[in-house]
């Protein structure tokens, strides 16, 4: 079955306690991104990738990180969270940003 | 730099009704691209349609139809004959064929079918 898989769905963690929230992908493609839910902002994006290590900032970049050393993975990594990062986030794949995105179920993280 | 505008935050109706969702947007490019997106009550988030900047046809599925207008920089989208299972927020989506392939994303409009 051709999927997005994230994991955690849930997180609750505290403020400066680096984590990592990872994304796999079986279909193949080569354009991975990754996207915050926030009420009233809509889906914004925080980093893509157009390849294997080729990635690029989105429009809310800072406080996240992202690596691609693999085709089907790209995991988003945060170094100190912060209060301000709680939110939904999901992983999404596609040929490229101009095909149909594919989305993953979303991790729901909180910051205390 | 690629914008996408959806004003209407939040829209009732009551079943069967029509309803129009509407999206503008805002770009330097000659080519690129436009979606929709269905995120129901579960969270998931839906594709529904994909058209770039060259083809102008209005496209039907179903009781979803789309209004593609380059010349008001419009893409809205209309349920005809709304249903309850309709409920959801929708989001439109902009991507730009020249540069960086980021994707921009409307804020959504909730739209919410009343029985």
């Amino acid at each position: 079955e051709a999927q997005v898989t994230q994991n955690p769905r849930y997180l609750i963690t505290v403020t400066g306690k680096k984590l990592t929230v990872t994304c796999s992908q079986n279909m193949n493609h080569e354009y991975m991104s990754w996207y915050r839910q926030d009420p009233g902002l809509g889906l914004r994006q925080i980093y893509y990738s157009m390849n294997v290590e080729v990635t690029d900032k989105g429009d809310v970049p800072e406080g996240y990180k992202v690596s691609r050393k693999e085709k089907r993975n790209f995991p988003l990594i945060l170094e100190s969270p912060s209060p301000n990062q709680t939110s939904l986030y999901f992983c999404a794949s596609s040929f490229s940003a101009f095909y149909e995105q594919y989305f993953g179920p979303g991790t729901r993280l909180t910051v205390t | 730099a690629q914008k996408v505008t959806q004003a209407q935050t939040e829209i009732s109706v009551v079943e069967k009704e029509d309803v129009t969702l509407d999206c503008v947007y805002e770009t330097r490019d000659t080519t690129y691209y436009l979606f929709w997106y269905k995120q129901p009550p579960s969270g998931e988030l839906v594709f529904l349609i994909r058209r770039n900047s060259f083809d102008e046809q209005n496209e039907i599925s179903g009781r979803y139809s789309w209004n593609f207008q380059k010349s008001t920089s419009s893409f809205n989208f209309t349920i005809t004959a709304s249903q309850v299972v309709d409920s959801a927020v929708y989001f439109c989506a902009l991507s730009e064929a020249e540069g960086a392939q980021k994707l921009v994303f409307g804020q959504g409009t909730r739209l919410t079918i009343n029985p």
